[in-house]
């Protein structure tokens, strides 16, 4: 079973524009992740933000956490052709050390 | 090389046949870890390891068996396969398997 589930699946935006995906998971965290997958790719990790913060920044990376509502997005901001991959958040599953990840969603940045 | 490294990156393989993934990590962590990724279901998890010689199950055990007996070393073999487990497999490894994952670059497989 999934914990986390990413929401849109897709996403199509024109380069400049910002992107929002959000995540929602199911039971309490002590974090989540987010991690980015170039097509072919291994993924690879971009943020974390833990259970007790409600905003972190990363250069041009945004991520908003509200454990009331079980929810987490992830914003890209002034997108670039670059930004084109798939994102997935990943929690905890019945351990810390096993994380579990969403089915992502796919990110297309119009030149 | 330093980091994470899979092989092989593609394989095909029959029904029936055992196959073996590789994945070597130069970190000295302790935790890795293997998931498979399809369509529809992202990645999950199917075994993991917190230390040589110690492994545990994940979500998608079934059908396949692990080993660690080096700290950087831990292969995925499939011992007979079948063509659900057709998927890209990818490698991971966290250095205290609390927060984050670097993962390999995957190893495409696909049975007939």
């Amino acid at each position: 079973s999934q914990q986390g589930e990413e929401d849109p699946q897709a996403l199509s935006i024109q380069e400049g524009e910002n992107a929002t995906m959000n995540c929602s998971y199911k039971t309490s965290i002590n974090n989540l992740q987010w991690y980015r997958q170039n097509s072919g790719r291994g993924l690879v990790h971009l943020i974390l933000i833990r259970s007790n913060e409600r905003e972190k920044h990363s250069g041009r990376l945004r991520v908003t956490l509200d454990t009331s509502k079980k929810s987490s997005s992830l914003l890209i901001t002034a997108s670039r052709a670059a930004d084109t991959a798939s994102y997935f958040c990943a929690t905890e599953g019945d351990s810390s050390y096993k994380l579990i990840f969403g089915s992502g969603t796919r990110l297309l940045v119009r030149p | 090389d330093a980091g994470i490294t899979q092989s092989p990156r593609y394989k095909i393989t029959e029904t029936g046949r055992q196959v073996t993934l590789m994945c070597h990590q130069t970190w000295s962590h302790s935790y890795m870890f293997w998931y498979r990724q399809d369509l529809g279901h992202g990645l999950r998890l199917i075994y993991y390891s917190a230390a040589a010689d110690i492994t545990d199950k994940g979500e998608v055990p079934d059908g396949y068996v692990v080993s660690r007996s080096k700290t950087e070393n831990f292969p995925l073999t499939l011992e007979s396969a079948t063509r659900s487990q057709t998927s890209v497999y990818f490698c991971a490894s966290s250095r205290d398997g609390r927060v984050v994952l670097t993962f390999g670059a995957g190893s495409r497989l696909t049975v007939l």
